[in-house]
């Protein structure tokens, strides 16, 4: 069974753009989630999807947005890039929106912004 | 809010010998999941270890072990007969049991492990 992918692997932005990232989860699995990791701040959670609806959302601003469509797949944009968005943004599926579950993450897309 | 807190920035081992790393929570709630992740230079989140909070019993997978203490809010990683392989950065993350916020992983900042031979 494939694994977690992710697109694109590598972006460059310059300030201001904005920028679209794609998950692909497991094939079955119905629950998505993305984490940003930075060196300061570590892995920060930014949003949690299930059945195409949000199920939770961490502590960042309005730029960052995302969704989920009726085949699991997801995508999170920012809007308007600053310097700080740089950042490994890693994706992770489960079968089903519960703690049980097994989180499997992605191999990440690294984000430079300039 | 829960948090997740790793005391040691880095570690070194040598191989074939034992290490332990740190990782200390803090958390209300009765009910969790705890959990140790590997992640190597390749960047792949790969997860080592979990232990449900209502289990006693500490969790194993072959050369890792945990020490879970609940009421210390305590979650030790025991790595055993070091292989150069294990060298990696650890995280140890949280995560409530479900509930209508959501299962997001909470994680503390990560220990780098090294392996010597």
């Amino acid at each position: 069974k494939a694994g977690v992918t992710q697109t694109p692997r590598y972006l460059i932005k310059t300030r201001g753009q904005q920028v679209t990232l794609s998950c692909s989860p497991i094939s079955g699995h119905r629950s998505v989630s993305w984490y940003q990791q930075t060196p300061g701040q570590g892995l920060q959670f930014l949003f949690e999807y299930f059945s195409e609806t949000q199920r939770n959302k961490g502590n960042f601003p309005g730029r960052f947005s995302g969704r989920q469509f009726s085949n699991s797949r997801s995508e999170m944009n920012v809007s308007t890039l600053e310097l700080g968005d740089s950042a490994l943004y890693l994706c992770a599926s489960s079968l089903l929106a519960d703690s049980y579950n097994e989180q499997f993450f992605g191999p990440g897309t690294r984000l430079t912004v300039l | 809010a829960q948090t997740v807190t790793q005391s040691q920035p880095e570690m070194s081992v040598q191989e074939a010998e034992t290490v332990t790393l740190s990782c200390t929570y803090d958390t209300s709630e009765s009910d969790y999941y705890l959990f140790w992740y590997k992640q190597p230079p390749s960047r792949q989140m790969i997860l080592v270890i979990r232990q449900e909070a209502y289990k006693q019993q500490n969790a194993t997978e072959n050369r890792f072990s945990v020490n879970f203490q609940k009421a210390a809010k305590s979650f030790s990683l025991k790595i055993s007969d070091s292989q150069l392989g294990d060298a990696a950065m650890y995280f140890c993350a949280y995560r409530n049991e479900a509930n209508q916020a959501g299962t997001a992983l909470i994680f503390g900042k990560g220990t780098t492990l090294s392996v010597s031979s």
